[in-house]
């Protein structure tokens, strides 16, 4: 059974502050893994699709990096806003399907 | 270009009975996946449509089922349900089916409760 594990399970910070999160995943048979960010009542919107070790991927003040031998992703947002506030969720693929993690959902107050 | 949208938002069931979700593909994607979240927990899988064949299944009885009509709307269909059948349940298009790199775009789900 493979296991996607994110940590940690929520953040809460302050508007300005800086954060990171992890995602853990399979080193073996690696494809591909995406970031998901997922606001209450709304779709998961897709942040990141990654698939090469040592892959830096950046989207305005988010950015992820990816490593495949140790089976590690790092999603970081620089200067957190309140609108920053949903779920983050990482998905390793395979064989046609996500296999999700549980989520990170971050907080950010004003 | 239209998103993924699904029907109903909402839905509430007792057990036993069956229930039929509907989805609509984002234009152009011949590939539906559905996923079922339960609370605290991420998105699991449970079957892949592509161009109305079933295309991959995850760990579910077969109660769960699904089809892909010719426009490539889907529906997912459970039987008997259960209470530990309630659960978001989200559907997502793309346009490959065996594509690690192709996006899979989202609904907003329905939450389907169970009494």
């Amino acid at each position: 059974i493979l296991n996607v594990e994110q940590s940690p399970q929520s953040l809460h910070v302050q508007e300005g502050d800086s954060t990171n999160f992890t995602c853990s995943f399979p080193s073996s048979n690696f494809y591909a893994l995406h970031w998901y960010r997922w606001e209450t009542a709304k779709s998961p919107e897709a942040l990141f699709v990654m698939t090469l070790n040592g892959d830096e991927k950046k989207k305005g003040r988010i950015s992820a990096t990816l490593n495949t031998k140790e089976g590690y992703s790092y999603l970081y947002i620089k200067g957190s806003q309140p609108e920053d506030s949903a779920t983050y969720l990482c998905a390793f693929y395979q064989g046609g399907k996500l296999i999700f993690g549980q989520g990170t959902e971050l907080s950010v107050k004003p | 270009e239209t998103g993924v949208t699904q029907s109903p938002t909402h839905l509430i069931k007792t057990r036993g009975q069956q229930v039929t979700l509907r989805c609509s593909s984002q234009s152009g994607h011949n590939t539906v996946s559905w996923y079922q979240q339960a609370l605290g927990q991420g998105p699991q899988f449970i079957f892949q449509y592509y161009r109305e064949e079933e295309n991959g299944r995850g760990n579910f009885p077969p109660r769960f089922s699904g089809l892909q009509f010719p426009n490539y709307s889907s529906e997912l269909n459970v039987n008997a349900l259960e209470l530990d059948d309630s659960a978001l349940y989200l559907c997502a298009s793309s346009l490959r089916s065996s594509s690690s790199t192709d996006t899979q775009y989202f609904g907003p789900g329905t939450r389907l409760t169970v009494l």
